[in-house]
């Protein structure tokens, strides 16, 4: 049972480059979630997908796109990466909105020079 | 303001001190509370849920006080490996029963 899976596990952009995060989790969740942490900072969520087939903005949503492409797979892309979008992703699952609790996987560190 | 604010610390104790933590939150709508613990360049982790009448597991107690809309966790006899950052979590019926988190309160314990 992995829980929920990320890849990459870091991944360093050039201004302008796009690229897509993998999530997956093999809990049988109906919800899932992307945030982003900066340092010293709390979790911002980016996207979220209530069900299988929905999809919604979270608090900080600008430059990015989701895809909700089963009930296992939440997918995040960045089109044209910004050094402003230089942090640690992480992607999270919970039986339903309200959770109660939240299952995360192990982040993508991600750099944009 | 915030929705949900921690006091960041960090907080600097000796092993075997008690070190308690304090969340306020502003939406009175909020309906369930969590504590996660993070540690450093991990992912964060369901430490406990904090229920109306208060709520006991090991070292570790919550409490809730709806009134003054705040959270509270209390650590016994803190250990090394209680050093992490504790994330205070609120769901909210208003905010589509999404959670929010809080900055985190980072503890080092040290020998």
């Amino acid at each position: 049972n992995a829980g929920v899976t990320q890849t990459p596990k870091f991944q360093v952009l050039k201004t302008g480059q796009s690229m897509t995060l993998q999530c997956a989790q093999d809990m049988n969740h109906n919800s899932m979630y992307w945030y982003r942490q900066d340092p010293g900072m709390g979790l911002r969520l980016i996207y979220y997908s209530a069900s299988e087939g929905t999809t919604d903005k979270g608090e900080v949503p600008n430059g990015y796109n989701v895809s909700r492409l089963n009930k296992r797979e939440f997918s995040l892309r960045l089109e044209s990466a910004a050094p402003s979008q230089t942090s640690v992703y992480f992607c999270a699952s919970s039986i339903g909105l309200a959770g109660p609790t939240q299952y995360f996987g192990p982040g993508t560190r991600l750099l944009v020079l | 303001r915030k929705e949900v604010e921690q006091d960041p610390g960090p907080f600097n104790v000796p092993e075997g001190a008690t070190v308690a933590f304090n969340c306020t939150y502003s939406n009175s709508a909020s309906q369930s509370f969590f504590w996660y613990r993070q540690d450093c360049r991990k992912e964060p982790k369901l430490l406990m849920s904090v229920y109306s009448s208060g709520n006991e597991d090991g070292r570790f107690t919550a409490q809730l006080n709806r009134a003054s809309q705040y959270i509270s966790l209390l650590i016994r006899d803190s250990k090394l490996s209680d050093s992490a950052t504790y994330l205070c979590v609120v769901n909210s019926e208003t905010n589509a029963g999404k959670s929010t988190f809080g900055d985190g309160t980072t503890l080092t314990v040290k020998p």
